[in-house]
């Protein structure tokens, strides 16, 4: 079974400091990895996807994370915090050419302090 | 962009009733739609995975006679809470495939919020 555990429930920055939210996952197979930010009362909004690719992944909005199979992990950084990344952000997994079922994570809330 | 949308964005019925939520791809055919319900401060679940077609596959623990699913065509997927009660108020979230197989190509709903008095 495939599963994502994100470390730390809440996470506190100050605007311009460094973004990092943990994320290691557990999968059968190498798996398609996501990180997903979903503001107040809206849907789900991918911010960057690993395919298989490259291991260095950078999305939207600055952010980027590193697949490490060595270390079971996927990461989100971003250099420097900006207020409007105040969100709950989700971490993913899926198997490819499987079922397309994506586990999510249980979320991590980014507050950003000013 | 690929979107999807969702109606009614936001429901208020009374315990007994029931209560259709759709979601529709606008610009692309979705074989496949997924179902998630979230409850506040928590994690999407995963409810059921709908095909285009064919009988909704649910998730363990998700009664399928309680959440309804239909997917008739390319761009719909109609969830139906019958008979909701208080504990299904919650936030459900549809997702669509663009292709099949290709998961990394899976967009999401803005939401509906369902509060059952």
């Amino acid at each position: 079974a495939q599963s994502v555990t994100q470390l730390g429930s809440h996470v506190s920055v100050s605007e311009g400091a460094l973004v990092l939210l943990r994320c290691n996952y557990s999968s059968s197979v190498p798996p398609y990895l996501f990180w997903y930010v979903q503001y107040p009362n809206q849907g789900l909004q991918l911010l960057l996807k690993y395919t298989s690719a490259a291991t260095l992944v950078k999305g939207i909005n600055g952010f980027e994370a590193e697949f490490k199979k060595s270390e079971t992990s996927f990461h989100l950084t971003k250099p420097s915090a900006h207020m409007s990344d105040a969100a709950e952000y989700f971490c993913a997994v899926s198997r490819p050419n499987r079922d397309d079922k994506i586990i999510f994570g249980k979320g991590t809330r980014l507050h950003i302090l000013p | 962009g690929a979107v999807v949308s969702q109606h009614p964005s936001w429901v208020i019925c009374k315990s007994g009733t029931s209560v259709k939520i759709e979601c529709r791809s606008l610009d692309f055919q979705a074989t496949t739609m997924f179902w998630y319900r979230q409850f506040p401060k928590q994690s999407l679940m995963l409810m059921a995975t709908s095909n285009e077609g064919s009988k909704a596959t649910y998730e363990q623990g998700v009664e399928k006679d309680k959440f309804l699913i239909n997917h008739a065509s390319l761009t719909l997927s109609t969830l139906t809470v019958t008979s909701a009660h208080p504990e299904d108020s919650s936030f459900y979230i549809c997702s669509a495939n663009y292709q099949p197989g290709r998961v990394n190509e899976q967009f999401f709903g803005p939401g509906t919020r369902l509060t059952v008095l």
